[in-house]
């Protein structure tokens, strides 16, 4: 079983749809968690860190839930400039590792 | 602030040859990492280092040779390329580890023949 896992999709999804997604972690000493956003060919780039409280950017809400250890990453009104791969990371305290899940892909569809 | 840079580009090798990957940071990170990301595997960690003069190994590391003689350069040297080390290799750093994001290079291409 994989430390960080995420259902690959695609999601495909209108323009203006929420969309969410999860992504489950196996090591229960996993404290700090972010999302990552993918686009082809480049590099990964911060989307939001995650906090116990949650948090929202904008458009994007992040969630964690310790008890069944995953979290969750909600999307409202998708723009076009939305599609893109979405990376799950988790760090686990006194492993000095950040551990990254394969992504889930994302089309928002005109 | 150049932020996290990355030579080669594009990269073509024969197996056998020998190279080194170059990775530099300019924003005083401690905390560096090398990622290696195929199709359907997600990145996975090769080594890292948290200051100089340390290194370690992730989850990936046969194959590849990692030195952090500065605080800025954490170069990673594949010692007789394999078709198997074919992928996108990415460099990342972070002012410490764990609580804070880290940031990425923009990755260079290896196609080993």
């Amino acid at each position: 079983r994989k430390e960080v896992e995420q259902d690959p999709g695609p999601f495909n999804v209108p323009e203006g749809a929420t969309v969410a997604f999860n992504c489950t972690y196996s090591n229960s000493a996993s404290q700090s968690f972010f999302w990552y956003r993918q686009d082809c060919r480049k590099e990964p780039k911060l989307l939001m860190s995650v906090y116990s409280s949650g948090n929202e950017d904008g458009r994007f809400t992040a969630q964690l839930n310790r008890a069944s250890q995953y979290i969750s990453l909600l999307i409202r009104d998708s723009k076009l400039s939305d599609s893109a791969t979405y990376l799950c990371v988790a760090y686990a305290s006194g492993t000095y590792k950040y551990i990254f899940g394969t992504g889930t892909r994302l089309k928002v569809l005109a | 602030n150049a932020g996290v840079t990355q030579t080669p580009k594009f990269q073509v090798l024969k197996t056998g040859q020998s190279m080194t990957l170059q990775c530099a940071q300019d924003m005083n990170h401690e905390y560096m990492s090398w990622y290696r990301q195929d199709p359907g595997m997600g990145l996975r960690l090769i080594h890292y280092s948290v200051g100089a003069g340390i290194t370690d190994q992730g989850e990936v590391p046969n194959g590849y040779n990692v030195s952090r003689s500065t605080t800025e350069d954490f170069p990673l040297r594949l010692l007789s390329a394999a078709p198997s080390q074919t992928s996108v290799y990415f460099c990342a750093s972070s002012y410490r580890q764990g609580l804070e994001t880290q940031y990425f290079g923009p990755g260079t291409r290896l196609l080993v023949l």
